[in-house]
């Protein structure tokens, strides 16, 4: 039921890009992305509803293909402040899904000078 | 204005003991959770409420047990702390399935 993540860890440079995919084996209706630094609570990065659609946050963008039932997320020209652990959560379909965000296992991500 | 708070921030107790933690959000969100966070940094969901009303109760021990007096507080008591317990415990709170909105965590240490 949980998510996975791939790659489990990332080392870049500065200026470097990134994917980090997220992979479910049930149907999604949402795949949720948040950033987490050392000693501090995830924060909410970015949500892809079923479609298709691709969004862009900064140099932070993120597409979520429903059929293959994945997202992947893409950190184009790193920069410091991007270090951290990220994690892809997803609700499966169904209204009965409420409430029940499962996170995949994180993707930590270190960027250096 | 903090939108959600938990406290304690820190707990330190020993074995066989019972403990709560609280939290409670000001964004007038309708699901909150409790999620635990291991040294490996996995969370794992462990109780969600949607309008006080209980979601989802993950395989926890029975001697986890959520409290939510009403849509805006979420508690956790635990009793009988085992050393396994030992973890960042988060709260969070959400409008239904959009974006989570996290405390900023108990970090419980059993000793």
């Amino acid at each position: 039921q949980q998510p996975v993540q791939s790659p489990q860890a990332v080392i870049l440079r500065e200026g470097e890009d990134a994917v980090i995919n997220c992979s479910s084996s049930k149907a999604l209706y949402s795949v949720h992305w948040y950033r987490q630094k050392h000693g501090e609570a995830p924060v909410f990065l970015m949500i892809l509803l079923k479609g298709g659609e691709q969004k862009g946050h900064d140099k932070i963008s993120a597409s979520f293909n429903e059929k293959k039932q994945q997202s992947s997320l893409y950190l184009t020209a790193s920069q410091l402040s991007y270090s951290g652990t990220y994690f892809c959560g997803t609700f499966r379909e169904g209204s009965s899904n409420t409430g029940k965000l499962i996170f995949g296992q994180g993707t930590t991500l270190q960027v250096k000078p | 204005d903090t939108a959600v708070s938990q406290t304690p921030k820190y707990l330190v107790t020993q074995m066989g003991n019972d403990k709560s933690i609280k939290c409670e959000q000001n964004l007038g969100h309708d699901t909150m959770y409790w999620y635990k966070q291991d040294s490996k940094k996995f969370l794992k969901i462990m109780f969600s409420y949607n309008n006080k009303e209980l979601i989802i109760n993950e395989t926890v021990p029975n001697r986890f047990s959520p409290k939510s007096p009403d849509k805006a507080h979420l508690n956790l008591h635990i009793n009988s702390l085992e050393l396994g317990d030992s973890a960042v415990y988060f709260c969070a709170s959400s409008l239904s399935n959009s974006p989570l909105h996290f405390g900023n965590g108990t970090r419980l240490t059993v000793t």
